[in-house]
């Protein structure tokens, strides 16, 4: 088990360019979990999927958006006509269903847009 | 809506010092209660959890309790080390739907000096 992975670690990107992020998850965990957290905030929750089903989006989340997760196992999320705003880091975190589960978080993804 | 609110920081202390970090809730059902730690450079770990009221969770030195009636769960700690320099955040995540989703505070800083 290595965890919660994300790639890329660090992206620079122009205004308007689009940017795909990757999560790849905890093997057995059927859920997965968006958040974007900027400098001296705490995460702040955008999208969940539970298997390959995208089940609740935040208002955070606008049309320039995307995540999907196809076939229930990696995520992506896909930016389109970045704005300097969309400047933060991007964390991933996956968890089993039941219960009280652990949410485990990847090391993230900062997104800079220049 | 739900929120949650931690005290400023940064916090300084010197090692072996006692520890507490306030956090309070703001919740429409009877959520469950985390906190999570970001060693410099590493993803978000969980550090502990309380499930109902009166509950104390513990880890690595850590207590928090779930105090209902005040909606507080704050973190303390007997005699900090200078390896607990990290960010603290506290979150919570509401039982409604059982989406494990978490709504964190924004974070609460602290450096320990030798």
């Amino acid at each position: 088990d290595t965890g919660v992975s994300q790639d890329p670690r660090h992206k620079i990107t122009k205004r308007g360019q689009n940017v795909t992020f990757r999560c790849d998850p905890i093997s057995e965990h059927n859920r997965l979990y968006w958040y974007r957290q900027t400098l001296g905030q705490g995460p702040e929750f955008l999208t969940y999927f539970q298997n390959e089903a995208q089940l609740e989006k935040s208002r955070l989340l606008s049309d320039r958006f995307s995540a999907e997760r196809p076939k229930g196992s990696f995520s992506t999320l896909e930016i389109q006509r970045t704005e300097q705003g969309d400047s933060a880091m991007y964390l991933c975190a996956s968890s089993r269903t039941g219960g009280t589960p652990e949410a485990f978080f990847g090391q993230g993804t900062r997104l800079t847009v220049v | 809506g739900n929120s949650v609110t931690q005290m400023e920081g940064p916090v300084t202390l010197s090692e072996e010092a006692f520890l507490t970090i306030n956090c309070t809730y703001t919740a429409t059902g009877y959520p469950s209660l985390f906190w999570y730690v970001q060693y410099p450079g590493e993803g978000l770990q969980l550090l502990l959890k309380a499930t109902k009221a009166d509950d104390k969770g513990s880890n690595k030195g850590f207590e928090a309790t779930y105090r209902k009636e005040t909606t507080s769960f704050h973190l303390e700690k007997g005699s900090v080390q200078v390896s607990d320099s990290a960010v603290y955040f506290c979150a919570l995540s509401d039982r409604v739907g059982n989406t494990g989703k978490l709504i964190f505070g924004q974070g609460t800083t602290l450096q320990v000096k030798p």
